[in-house]
């Protein structure tokens, strides 16, 4: 397994345009983390999986935003009726449900809204 | 609210000195995270510190955390340039075990 994967790894889109991305994350790995990074700042968690259960969503994930995992292992983010707000690094980690629970992080998709 | 707070924010140092950067978090955690960014790549998950006292090390870095002071350390020993870059530390909660992140450290290594 050679890690954390996201695709696309970019995405330019127009203003109002729907968007979705996609990561796999580790093979063994339940929990399914997804954070958004600007420019300069850390990364900011947006929702978390265990399996396939929702079991977190932050405040920042606004009715805009919709993440599944279906079968509790690729996820999907949504963002709705894009916003120029929106552009940023999104990130995808997973982790087993070991005492340590350490994130893997992928690569990232940027998103560019114009 | 939990709050991630890392000083110095920028740091720029010659090669071969000795630096710490430090990181004070708000609320009461067991675990803390330090994870490198180099520019436009993704994380790389450096130490998983789960206990009061807990010290890591690897090569020149050296990583400890004081749950009591609610403070972690990641310490650069005759730093030399490929460790520039920007580093985070990062504290569960907020968010279930979703991590809450400081605004990172970016740290420039001359030669």
């Amino acid at each position: 397994d050679t890690g954390v994967s996201q695709n696309p790894r970019h995405k330019i889109t127009k203003r109002g345009q729907n968007v979705t991305f996609r990561c796999d994350p580790i093979s063994e790995h339940n929990r399914l983390y997804w954070y958004r990074q600007t420019l300069g700042q850390g990364p900011e968690f947006l929702t978390y999986f265990q399996n396939e259960a929702q079991l977190e969503k932050s405040r920042l994930l606004s009715d805009r935003f919709s993440a599944e995992r279906p079968k509790g292992s690729f996820s999907t983010l949504e963002i709705q009726r894009t916003e120029q707000g929106d552009s940023a690094m999104y990130l995808c980690a997973s982790s087993q449900d070991r005492e340590a629970y350490e994130q893997y992080f992928g690569p990232g998709t940027r998103l560019t809204v114009t | 609210e939990l709050k991630v707070e890392q000083n110095p924010l920028f740091l720029s140092m010659q090669e071969g000195k000795n630096y710490t950067i430090y990181c004070n978090y708000s609320t009461t955690s067991d675990r803390l995270y330090w994870y490198r960014q180099d520019p436009g790549k993704s994380l790389e998950s450096l130490f998983v510190l789960l206990s009061n006292g807990a010290v890591k090390q690897e090569g020149r870095l050296m990583a400890s955390l004081d749950t009591k002071a609610r403070l972690s350390t990641l310490h650069i020993t005759a730093a030399v340039h490929d460790l520039s870059a920007t580093y985070f530390c990062a504290v569960p909660g907020g968010g279930a075990d979703g991590l809450t992140f400081g605004k990172g450290t970016h740290l420039i290594i001359q030669p």
